[in-house]
């Protein structure tokens, strides 16, 4: 099926830092998601991103989170700054319109 | 919000076997109902869904039930193989409204 990839697979990072996640969704995608899984816990939806903008987005995500896709390229999560509690697996998702979700492997990320 | 609801969280069987996997879920809005497939250390892999204007649907071995008035879906996987085992995820979402909504997963276990 298609392929939604993801960069890097894993991240380790300090408290206060930025980091950027990186997706590559499936090429004709037009609609880009973020999903949050605690280990042990549900994946919980953070937000979902269409022509260039924010469409919806979840109390999970918090005024440090942002995303862009500028150009065409990467679909990108950036957290400035870090805090422990961002300690999760992130899983970018793609979708030609709102139909199926295609997600990528999960980048998992630890703030020590 | 919508509340998805997973019944079983382990599910054991022997090969051949038939394994079902209920969900329930509370939004009655809710009109569509994917099913992913995590198998371990990978992300999510779309297996199937349906929507809400059908109560089955089938594809190979896996059929989808919903019922509406329940508020309740199930995934029946027949002549289960050792390769379907794997955490699998119900979840649901709105009519044009990306946002998806999981249960806890079922770690599904098929023994030899």
């Amino acid at each position: 099926g298609p392929k939604v990839l993801q960069i890097p697979s894993h991240q380790i990072i300090d408290m206060g830092q930025m980091v950027t996640l990186n997706c590559d969704p499936v090429s004709n995608h037009l609609y880009f998601y973020w999903y949050k899984q605690i280990l042990g816990q549900q994946m919980e939806f953070l937000v979902n991103f269409y022509n260039g903008k924010v469409m919806e987005k979840s109390k999970l995500f918090k005024d440090q989170f942002s995303v862009e896709r500028p150009d065409g390229s990467y679909f990108t999560l950036k957290i400035q700054p870090t805090a422990l509690e961002d300690s999760a697996v992130y899983f970018c998702a793609s979708s030609l319109g709102s139909d199926t979700q295609y997600f990528g492997p999960g980048t998992r990320l630890l703030v020590l | 919000g919508e509340k998805v609801e997973q019944h079983e969280s382990t599910l054991s069987v022997r090969e051949g076997d038939s394994a079902v996997i209920n969900c329930t879920y509370t939004d009655t809005a809710s009109s569509y109902f994917p099913w992913y497939k995590q198998e371990a250390g990978k992300g999510l892999h779309f297996v199937i869904d349906i929507r809400s204007n059908v109560d089955r649907k089938q594809s190979q071995r896996l059929i989808v039930l919903l019922d509406k008035k329940a508020k309740r879906f199930s995934l029946h996987i027949t002549a289960t193989q050792p390769e379907d085992s794997a955490i699998y995820f119900c979840a649901a979402s709105r009519r044009n409204n990306n946002r998806i909504f999981f249960g806890d997963g079922t770690q599904l276990v098929v023994k030899p």
